[in-house]
C-alpha cells in the first residue's frame, strides 16, 4: 500500500464541518482512497472510498484533488458521536489487497 | 445480509493458557478473512489472513497461529500465552466487486492475559 500522511489529532466544534486531511503523494493510478474511522473500543468502520471523483454518501464527503495527492474527508455536520480514529488508506482495492492501518487522526468533537 | 460474529467479547486468561477465538461470516461465500490485533494505546496490526479454506498466510512472527476449516470459519490460537499477548482482537472480512473491497470488522475481543 501507499503510505499516507495524517495529523494526529484535530479539534471541531460540535455542529461544524470537519475536514481531515490526508496525504498520498505516491499513489498509483489503480489505487483507491479509503476511510475508516475507529470508535472507542469498537472495530474500525468503513467509511467512503474513491478513486478520481469526489464522493458522497450518508456519512461524508470525499474530496480527492485533481492530482490525486492528496484527499479530504468531510462530515458535514460534525456530533459528538464522530469523535473516534480515522484512517486514511490508500489500496489497489482488489481481492487480494490487504488493509495495513496507519496511526490515523484523533478527532475531538467539542461541545 | 452479511454479518460478521466474533466471540467472546472480553477474556481473562493467565499467562501459559491456551486460548482459542472463533470468528464466523454469515451471508457472504469464498471471503478473505482476517485478524488484526490492537494492543493498549497503539494502532491495528495484521496478524493473519487468509483467502480460501486451509489457506493462512501470517503478517508477523509471533506466539499465535490461526486456522481456516471452514469457508466462513476463522479461529486464531495460542498453545501458552504470554503477558505480551494482551489486546484488542478484531476479525475482519472482506469481498465483493471490483473497487469495493472494503472491509468488515467484527466487534472485537479483549483479551487481558494475567
Amino acid at each position: 500500500d501507499a503510505k499516507t500522511t495524517q495529523p494526529p489529532s484535530m479539534d471541531c466544534a460540535e455542529g461544524r464541518a470537519a475536514n481531515l486531511p490526508c496525504n498520498h503523494s505516491t499513489i498509483s493510478g489503480n489505487e483507491y482512497v479509503y476511510w475508516y474511522r475507529q470508535i472507542h473500543s469498537q472495530g474500525p468502520q468503513y467509511i467512503i472510498h474513491g478513486l478520481k471523483n469526489n464522493e458522497t454518501n450518508e456519512m461524508a464527503s470525499l474530496i480527492i484533488t485533481e492530482d490525486r495527492k492528496s484527499s479530504t474527508l468531510i462530515l458535514p455536520h460534525a456530533t459528538l458521536r464522530d469523535t473516534a480514529v480515522y484512517y486514511c488508506i490508500v489500496r489497489v482495492g482488489n481481492r487480494d489487497d490487504k488493509i495495513i492501518f496507519g496511526k490515523g487522526t484523533r478527532l475531538h468533537i467539542l461541545p | 445480509s452479511q454479518t460478521i460474529h466474533q466471540w467472546p467479547a472480553t477474556l481473562v486468561q493467565p499467562v501459559g493458557s491456551p486460548l482459542s477465538l472463533e470468528c464466523t461470516v454469515e451471508g457472504t461465500s469464498n471471503p478473505n478473512l482476517y485478524w488484526y490485533r490492537q494492543a493498549a494505546g497503539r494502532g491495528l496490526q495484521l496478524l493473519f489472513y487468509s483467502v480460501g479454506i486451509g489457506q493462512i498466510s501470517s503478517e508477523v512472527p509471533q506466539n499465535l497461529s490461526a486456522s481456516r476449516p471452514q469457508d466462513r470459519q476463522f479461529i486464531l490460537s495460542s498453545k501458552k500465552l504470554l503477558l505480551s499477548d494482551s489486546g484488542f482482537y478484531l476479525c475482519a472480512w472482506s469481498g465483493g466487486a471490483r473497487g469495493n473491497y472494503g472491509y468488515t470488522f467484527g466487534s472485537g475481543t479483549r483479551l487481558t492475559v494475567v
